[in-house]
């Protein structure tokens, strides 16, 4: 399996909600990651997990949750959002926290209403 | 800033031509990476070039690097009308993030 796989594909939720990204890949990566992407623009990284710890976050707003319960899945804990905070997520794994390639799922669109 | 800054920002040709892309980037790298993305998609991994390597080719693909002058190109040889993407540059930092240029959106026409 060389996929990275996300769901929702799209998500749609009001400033007050509570809702979960979720991420999941097979193919044995140690580190993962969240990137935010507006439309037009580059992605942007927000978090990195090596070995299921939190090693890089982006000075991200505590509104953005991220967990990794095991080496497979990355999640994304979404609260009381901003509706500037609608983009495109991906997630992302490499082998390990190292200067390789990066394998990117299709993500999830998300608006915040 | 790391980030890669790319030219041109949009690029078209007609199908069989070939599209060169450029990067330039303001700091040390580890290596530099190449991605494509396809309307609202994922981004799919092209070619990685290390900072002791000149020259790197993948079947169409064809990525220079000069360390000298913090530069990056992409060719694409013989395009076709699949090949219409964004692709975007990534240095690879010595603090282990890849930072994306702001991309070059290329348009091949049938």
């Amino acid at each position: 399996d060389t996929e990275v796989t996300q769901t929702p594909k799209h998500l749609v939720m009001g400033m007050t909600n509570k809702k979960s990204l979720k991420c999941e890949q097979h193919m044995g990566h140690r580190a993962m990651y969240w990137y935010k992407q507006k439309a037009k623009k580059p992605p942007e990284l927000m978090f990195v997990y090596s070995y299921e710890k939190l090693s890089i976050n982006e000075s991200v707003p505590s509104r953005f949750s991220p967990e990794c319960p095991n080496s497979s899945l990355l999640n994304l804990h979404l609260h009381a959002l901003q509706p500037e905070d609608s983009a495109l997520y991906l997630c992302a794994s490499s082998p390990r926290r190292e200067p390789a390639a990066q394998f990117f799922g299709p993500g999830t669109r998300l608006t915040v209403l | 800033s790391q980030q890669g800054e790319e030219d041109p920002q949009a690029l078209s040709i007609q199908e069989g031509e070939n599209a060169t892309m450029n990067c330039s980037y303001k700091t040390s790298i580890n290596n530099l990476q190449w991605y494509r993305q396809n309307s609202g998609r994922g981004l799919v991994h092209l070619i990685l070039i290390r900072s002791n390597e000149r020259e790197k080719h993948s079947g169409r693909l064809r990525v220079t690097l000069d360390t000298s002058k913090k530069s990056s190109s992409l060719l694409i040889t013989a395009s076709r009308a699949a090949d219409t993407a964004s692709y975007f540059c990534a240095p690879y930092n010595q603090g282990g993030k890849l930072i994306f240029g702001q991309g070059t959106e290329l348009s091949v026409k049938p």
